[in-house]
């Protein structure tokens, strides 16, 4: 009963290196997000996906780009990393919409990043 | 856009206290409410939710009701336990669509024996 599975749990980078978050649900849901959490800031939206091929901007999208190749994997990757994105960055993944469906979201443990 | 203000913390109680964490939000039309769980080194979890005005959710010992008279979504428990000890999360749906949840900063919860 794996869930919401992330790869990988933590990582360092320098300046200007590029990695791409790997995000993975074997629950058939059709909504996915990507989200960051600092100190004092709760959890932000970066990007999300309503289904297979399709992604949008969240709240802080600036310097991540997504793709969603299938419906089961979210990737979120950094082209040019920055010491402003040293996160915890949590991917999430809902049945149907959570406002109009009511379909809660179902979190991974998240990937702690830092960069340097 | 919807938004959501909680009570900033920590909040330090003693074993059996009463809880309340409030929540309060700004919002066109009649968001889903939640509330979030996370336990240190984990991702959140729901702990509870309601969809229109006067539901009550509950679970665990927590209850929060939806009220649109004050847009508020405070979250309580009678008797709180060690094990409660958290960091707890307001939420609602972004927008019409609803496509997204914003989450609150976020309460911090210490319970102490």
């Amino acid at each position: 009963n794996a869930g919401v599975t992330q790869t990988p749990k933590f990582r360092v980078l320098k300046t200007g290196q590029s990695m791409t978050l790997l995000c993975a649900q074997d629950m058939n849901h059709e909504y996915m997000y990507w989200y960051r959490q600092d100190p004092g800031m709760g959890l932000r939206l970066i990007h999300y996906s309503v289904g297979e091929g399709t992604t949008a901007k969240g709240e802080v999208p600036d310097g991540y780009n997504v793709s969603r190749l299938k419906k089961q994997n979210f990737l979120l990757g950094l082209e040019s990393a920055a010491p402003s994105q040293t996160s915890v960055y949590f991917c999430a993944s809902s049945y149907g919409s959570p406002g109009r469906n009511n379909s809660p979201l179902h979190f991974g443990n998240g990937t702690r990043l830092t960069v340097t | 856009g919807n938004s959501v203000t909680q009570m900033e913390g920590p909040v330090t109680l003693s074993e059996e206290a009463f809880l309340t964490i409030n929540c309060t939000y700004t919002a066109t039309g009649y968001p889903s409410l939640f509330w979030y769980v996370q336990y240190p080194g984990e991702g959140l979890q729901l702990l509870l939710k309601a969809t229109k005005a006067d539901d009550k959710g509950s679970n665990k010992g927590f209850e929060a009701t939806y009220r649109k008279e004050t847009t508020s979504f405070h979250l309580e428990k009678g008797s709180v336990q060690v094990s409660d000890s958290a960091v707890y999360f307001c939420a609602l749906s972004d927008n019409q669509a609803g496509t997204a949840l914003i989450f609150g900063k976020g309460t911090t919860l210490s319970v102490s024996s």
